[in-house]
């Protein structure tokens, strides 16, 4: 069965440098999305990504973040200049529809120290 | 403000023990409610999707119903392998993204 994977599964990084995280979503996918989830809490919405533009972005996602799609199946997620609050699990899901269920990897922890 | 709640937060049963999850929601104009189940370190996993009223869905020993205020997953039977904790989601009509609840941690005791 087809699935989204992301790499690196787990990153730790200093406070201030950038990470990118990595995504290759479902291929017939045209729906994508980033979402975290930090330790004990809810999964949190960051941004929707459609036909090559973010259709829709959270409070959460600041001008540190931002996505990018470089070529038909890489999907990216940057933060700029990490903070400690950053450290999260953060989770890649794509859709074959508006309305369909989104798919998730299994996510990339990331620690910020 | 478009909201889900879960309850219990936590959940012990036997195995064979039958019981239901709740989710709650609110949320302006239902496009979606969607049950996943996550294992711990793993992402949500897709189980059930439920669009109107009145809908129900099945899968092994799992049944997802649907009412204008709240969806129950019903659990028949349960088995060890079946601990997890299982999330609800809405989808409204005024954006793109999925709104989580915080899960129910279900744990079946052999």
């Amino acid at each position: 069965e087809p699935e989204v994977t992301q790499t690196p599964s787990h990153q730790v990084t200093q406070m201030g440098q950038e990470v990118i995280l990595r995504c290759v979503p479902i291929s017939n996918h045209l729906y994508f999305y980033w979402y975290r989830q930090i330790l004990g809490q809810k999964v949190e919405f960051l941004v929707s990504f459609y036909n090559n533009e973010i259709s829709e972005k959270s409070e959460i996602f600041d001008d540190q973040f931002s996505v990018e799609r470089p070529d038909g199946s890489n999907f990216t997620l940057k933060i700029r200049s990490t903070k400690l609050e950053d450290s999260a699990m953060y989770f890649c899901a794509s859709s074959v529809a508006d309305r369909a269920p989104l798919h998730f990897g299994n996510g990339t922890r990331l620690t910020v120290t | 403000e478009d909201q889900v709640t879960q309850s219990p937060e936590a959940l012990r049963l036997q195995e064979g023990e039958s019981s239901s999850l709740n989710c709650s929601y609110t949320v302006s104009g239902l496009r979606g409610l969607f049950w996943y189940r996550q294992d711990p370190g793993k992402g949500p996993e897709f189980l059930f999707t439920l669009y109107s009223a009145g809908e129900e869905k099945e899968k092994e020993r799992l049944k997802a119903t649907l009412t204008k205020k709240e969806s129950f997953l019903h659990i028949t039977a349960p088995k060890p392998e079946d601990s997890a904790t299982y999330l609800c989601a809405v989808r409204s009509n005024t954006g793109n993204q999925f709104y989580f609840g915080t899960g129910t941690s279900l744990t079946v005791i052999p």
